[in-house]
């Protein structure tokens, strides 16, 4: 166990939906990360935040987007739901930095989104 | 777009056999990590390697990093069938962005 929760396990969406998928970090990691993993495929970089601001992005449209809370949990959200859409969505922390361990990166358990 | 390839994409041992996967990497890094996942489910980090390091060793994995060649290998010695998962390695430029390769299926066997 990480201690990187994901809410929810599963979800089936219609196309053209918006979704929200939620991340609770490990206590003490203020970094988050997303992460879409298509099946059979690596995952992809989406985005990260730091202290509550966007701070890299992946090759993704506007249409995915994030939040970071004050108290470090985050959510991704998607709007005009496609196809292509459907994947395990990964979200990952990392300690704050200056701590031992701060390049290691601990995923949650993912959530399974499905466009139908 | 991934940021190499891993080799093979496939790979099925008997229990006690040893593992070897492959991973190259296109870019400068400042570290390799590799993972686990089981099932589709979450990553596991199994292990971080630095680019000024060129081996590292954890438990029955090992793992060696060749820079100039941009290439990695992790064995996992004295394989068992709860070894069975997809291992992933991932390039970190220190700007939070990892880089995953497709992935090595394993599979052992009892």
């Amino acid at each position: 166990e990480t201690g990187v929760t994901q809410s929810p396990t599963h979800l089936i969406k219609t196309r053209g939906q918006q979704v929200t998928l939620r991340c609770s970090s490990q206590s003490g990691h203020n970094t988050v990360s997303w992460y879409q993993q298509a099946l059979g495929q690596g995952p992809q970089f989406i985005f990260q935040y730091y202290r509550e601001e966007e701070n890299g992005r992946g090759n993704f449209p506007p249409r995915f987007s994030g939040l970071q809370f004050p108290n470090y949990s985050s959510e991704l959200n998607v709007n005009a739901l496609e196809l292509d859409d459907s994947a395990l969505y990964l979200c990952a922390s990392r300690p704050t930095p200056g701590l031992a361990g701060e390049d290691e990166q601990f995923f949650g358990p993912g959530t399974r989104l499905t466009v139908l | 777009s991934q940021q190499g390839e891993e080799d093979p994409q496939a790979l099925s041992i008997q229990e006690g056999e040893n593992a070897t996967m492959n991973c190259s990497y296109k870019t400068s890094i400042n570290n390799l990590q590799w993972y686990r996942q089981n099932s589709g489910r979450g990553l596991v980090h199994l292990i971080l390697i630095r680019s000024n390091e060129r081996e590292k060793h954890s438990g029955r994995l090992r793992v060696t990093l060749d820079t100039s060649k941009k290439s990695s290998s992790l064995l996992i010695t004295a394989s068992r069938a709860a070894d069975t998962a997809s291992y992933f390695c991932a390039t970190d430029d220190l700007r939070g962005k990892l880089i995953f390769g497709q992935g090595t299926e394993l599979s052992v066997k009892p």
